[in-house]
């Protein structure tokens, strides 16, 4: 089955830099590849997603990029915001009939005003 | 208007007891999930229905009995509740058998004592 893994646990950055979260997947067949937000108290959301027909999606300050050869994909979050502070997910899934999210283990983002 | 809507959100119980966990969605999806987050933040699958059928049912044990009376409806009934089982609870659900991305539910946090 499809395992994802992600870095960095933690993550803590001045208001104003840039972010990055890396994932990695094992199954080749994945093809869609969502990332979520979670604020405390909160289930997660979906602030972006990449299909693997696509290397790189952006959404104003968000943009994810995805290597299918190497089979990674990363979240790059611009200008970063306090209200940015969360913890971020990444999941991968391939379609055999339904589809299965996958998730990594999460990182926790702190921007600091 | 909930999207995704959880009852209870909150649910202290004893060891051995019987619980149930209620969701809801006014989405118009077709398929729902149950996820489990444990302390470490952790997202885990554990079971999908589509249209009222179950389609995943990942290793849990079975005192956890998912029940879908209809595609907008998805239940968790926990039988002899044990410590582990305290987690988060999450609903979720999603159009075309998971092809688009999930809306979770705000999420059940389960205290066993």
């Amino acid at each position: 089955g499809e395992n994802v893994e992600q870095h960095p646990s933690t993550l803590s950055v001045q208001e104003g830099d840039s972010a990055v979260i890396k994932c990695t997947y094992s199954d080749s067949a994945s093809n869609y590849f969502p990332w979520y937000k979670q604020e405390l108290g909160k289930g997660p959301q979906l602030i972006i997603d990449i299909r693997s027909n696509v290397g790189e999606k952006k959404d104003q300050r968000i943009a994810v990029t995805l290597n299918k050869t190497a089979k990674h994909f990363s979240l790059h979050i611009t200008e970063t915001q306090p209200e940015d502070s969360a913890v971020y997910f990444c999941a991968a899934s391939g379609y055999t009939g339904f589809q299965k999210l996958v998730f990594g283990t999460g990182t926790r983002l702190l921007v600091s005003p | 208007d909930t999207a995704v809507s959880q009852t209870p959100k909150y649910l202290v119980t004893q060891m051995g007891n019987d619980k149930s966990i209620k969701c809801e969605q006014n989405l118009g999806h077709d398929t729902m999930y149950w996820y489990k987050q444990d302390s470490k933040k952790f997202l885990k699958i554990m079971f999908s229905y589509n249209n009222k059928e179950l389609i995943i049912n990942e290793t849990v044990p079975n005192r956890f009995s998912p029940k879908s009376p209809d595609k907008a409806h998805l239940n968790l009934h926990i039988n002899s509740l044990e410590l582990g089982d305290s987690a988060v609870y999450f609903c979720a659900s999603s159009p075309d058998r998971g092809r688009a991305g999930y809306t979770f539910g705000s999420g059940t946090r389960l205290t066993v004592v």
